[in-house]
Order: C-alpha cells, then structure tokens, then sequence
C-alpha cells in the first residue's frame, strides 16, 4: 500500500518571502515523486519530479523540492513567492505499476 | 501546452441526456486515463488504457463508458448520470512499461479538463 499526506491545506505567504509546501509519503517500492500545480479553472502541469536520481531536484518557475528517504519526506520549496504562484499544489507518488496516488492538495495564497 | 486536449471543456447535461467526453494526446504515449475531481475530494482514477486495452477500471459506474479506439483518443460516455457526477474529469496519458517493469517514473501528462455539471 502507498499513501500520501500533505500537511496542510492551505498556506498563506506574502509576495517575496519563502515557500514550503510539506509532503509525507509511504510507499512499499523504491517511489517516484511529483509536484503538479493546478491554477483556477486549469488541468494539473508538471513540476518537478524525483526518480531516484538526485535528492535535489529543481522544477520550473523556480521551484524545487528535496527527497529525504530518511523522514519519508518530499517537500516543496520557493525562495521567493510571486502572486503568479497563487495555486492548489499536489503531491504525488508512484510505487509499483505506473498508478498515482496523490495528496489532497494545498492550496497557497500569496498576499501583497 | 501539455500536448493532451480535452474537449468540450465545459458541459451541462440533463440527467436523461447522454453525451460524450473526448480527450487526445499529441505525445506519442501508449497509457491513458481518466481521472475525476470533485470539490475537496482527493483526484480520482477512474479508468487506465494501455496499448488501447483497459487495464483498470476504479469500480466505476456503468453510467459512465470509456471508449478508446487507438492509443491517441479516448472517450467518456456519459448516460442517465447524476447531479453528484457534477465535477472536473481530466485525462491524461504517460508512457507504460508493463506490468513487470511498472513504468516507474514516466511522467504523466494532464489535460486541462472538462468541467460537468449535471442538472
């Protein structure tokens, strides 16, 4: 079995300051990890993803995320938030099979 | 761009009419698959094709049929559905190993959705 659990709902930052969405995992198989992003009235776009290359991967729009087997965490970071980030973000995982398990999504608000 | 177009991209229907939801994927992939989204429910996947052939289907009701005549177009036919069906359905399709070797790692790639509201 394979679950995902992201820590917050909702996450609120002003324009400028640091990102982090929060993302657990738990997976049988050596897991492959994504970050998607969903803007209002879109369909889900790529971020990032971790396959079992390096820890640290960067994605677009200056995101990027760090795979730490140790706490079974795949959390997703921004040094510097913009309005244009204001999303719903998910984590997901694939273990076996090539089947999405995703996280319930967070959604970021970013203030002026 | 993702290279997967869903249309329509929005649709209302009566809960007797049926219609039907396309999706097409410019990527070359051979899996795809329908998901639904409803409001603060988690994504869920409703039907898997690989290589044209159903490969999962998530106890979904008979009132909603896929179809998939090649690995570049698949269809949801939609019948006698109801007002909870109303949600956003987004296909998507990726690259699939086979079983054995799982296709770990191949990306999947989302349309941006048909959103159904059934009155």
């Amino acid at each position: 079995a394979q679950s995902v659990t992201q820590l917050d709902s909702h996450v609120s930052v002003s324009e400028g300051t640091p990102v982090l969405l929060r993302c657990n995992y738990s997976s049988s198989y050596s897991p492959s990890l994504f970050w998607y992003v969903q803007h209002p009235n879109k369909g889900l776009q790529l971020l990032l993803k971790y396959t079992s290359a390096a820890t640290l991967v960067k994605g677009i729009n200056g995101f990027e995320a760090e795979f730490k087997k140790s706490e079974t965490s795949f959390h997703l970071t921004k040094p510097s938030a913009h309005m244009s980030d204001a999303a719903e973000y998910f984590c997901v995982l694939t273990g076996g099979g090539n089947k999405l398990t995703f996280g319930t999504g967070t959604q970021l608000k970013v203030e002026l | 761009e993702t290279g997967v177009t869903q249309t329509p991209r929005h649709l209302v229907m009566g809960m007797t009419n049926k219609k039907s939801l396309k999706c097409e994927q410019h990527l070359g992939h051979n899996a795809m698959y329908w998901y639904k989204q409803s409001a603060k429910k988690p994504l869920e996947l409703m039907f898997v094709y690989n290589f044209k052939e159903q490969t999962e289907n998530n106890s979904v009701p008979s009132r909603f049929s896929p179809e998939c005549p090649n690995s570049s177009h698949l269809f949801l036919h939609l019948h006698t559905l109801q007002p909870e069906d109303s949600a956003l359905y987004l296909c998507a399709s990726s690259q699939m190993a086979g079983s054995l070797t799982g296709g770990i790692g191949n990306t999947i790639y989302f349309g941006e959705g048909s959103w159904l509201t059934v009155v």
